[in-house]
């Protein structure tokens, strides 16, 4: 079992809709909680940080954490075409770099 | 501030050769960490250097190696390529490699093995 599952999709949906991508994770001692977007051909792009449970809101982005539940969202509200790329939730241990990712979700919005 | 960069952007060796790959992080960070991503197992972590030391070492052959130089600058290091060594290669640098400390990764180096 992987130490990070997220569903690879893909996901296709309308312009405009709400989205929703999520990860669970095995290791409850993971502390920090990265949403990357990464475009084709190109590197992960940060997206969104968070490190304690709850809800961080960036714009139409919103990223949650359930650590009782070893679970985390990303929301995307008011989805654009330009939001299609694939989505990778990453997570680290407390004094270690080593990020630890899902396999990502690839995600369509169609115009 | 310029982003990480990566050299050569692609390459295409053939088995048994090697390779190194070149990293500059961002100006002033002293952490870079080293993936791998592949469409199967994904992305997976190598190693990651801090103050041209290794920290941390992923669950790789002995044939990935790296070293980081004074100015943080990176470099990774394939000896005896094998196909599936294929891949895209990806560094992420990092200011200071402890506590809440951000990734911001490079375009990353595709690198074919024929």
């Amino acid at each position: 079992q992987k130490e990070v599952e997220q569903d690879p999709g893909p996901l296709s949906v309308p312009e405009g809709a709400i989205v929703s991508l999520n990860c669970t994770y095995s290791n409850s001692a993971f502390q920090y909680f990265m949403w990357y977007r990464q475009y084709s051909r190109k590197g992960p792009e940060l997206l969104m940080y968070t490190y304690s449970s709850g809800n961080k809101e960036d714009g139409r982005f919103t990223a949650q954490v359930d650590k009782s539940s070893k679970y985390i969202s990303l929301f995307i509200r008011d989805s654009q075409p330009s939001d299609s790329a694939t989505y990778l939730c990453a997570m680290r241990l407390e004094g270690a770099q080593k990020l630890v990712f899902g396999q990502g979700t690839r995600l369509t919005i169609n115009p | 501030k310029a982003g990480v960069t990566q050299t050569p952007r692609y390459l295409i060796k053939t088995r048994g050769q090697q390779v190194t790959l070149s990293c500059s992080p961002i100006s002033g960070h002293r952490s870079v960490s080293w993936y791998q991503q592949t469409p199967g197992q994904g992305l997976q972590f190598l190693f990651e250097y801090f103050s041209e030391t290794q920290r941390n070492k992923g669950n790789f052959p002995g044939r990935f190696s790296g070293r980081q130089f004074s100015n943080s600058r990176s470099e990774m290091n394939v000896s005896t390529l094998e196909l599936g060594d294929s891949a895209l290669y990806l560094c992420a640098s990092s200011s200071q490699g402890w506590g809440p400390d951000t990734q911001y990764f490079g375009p990353g180096t595709r690198l074919t093995v024929l």
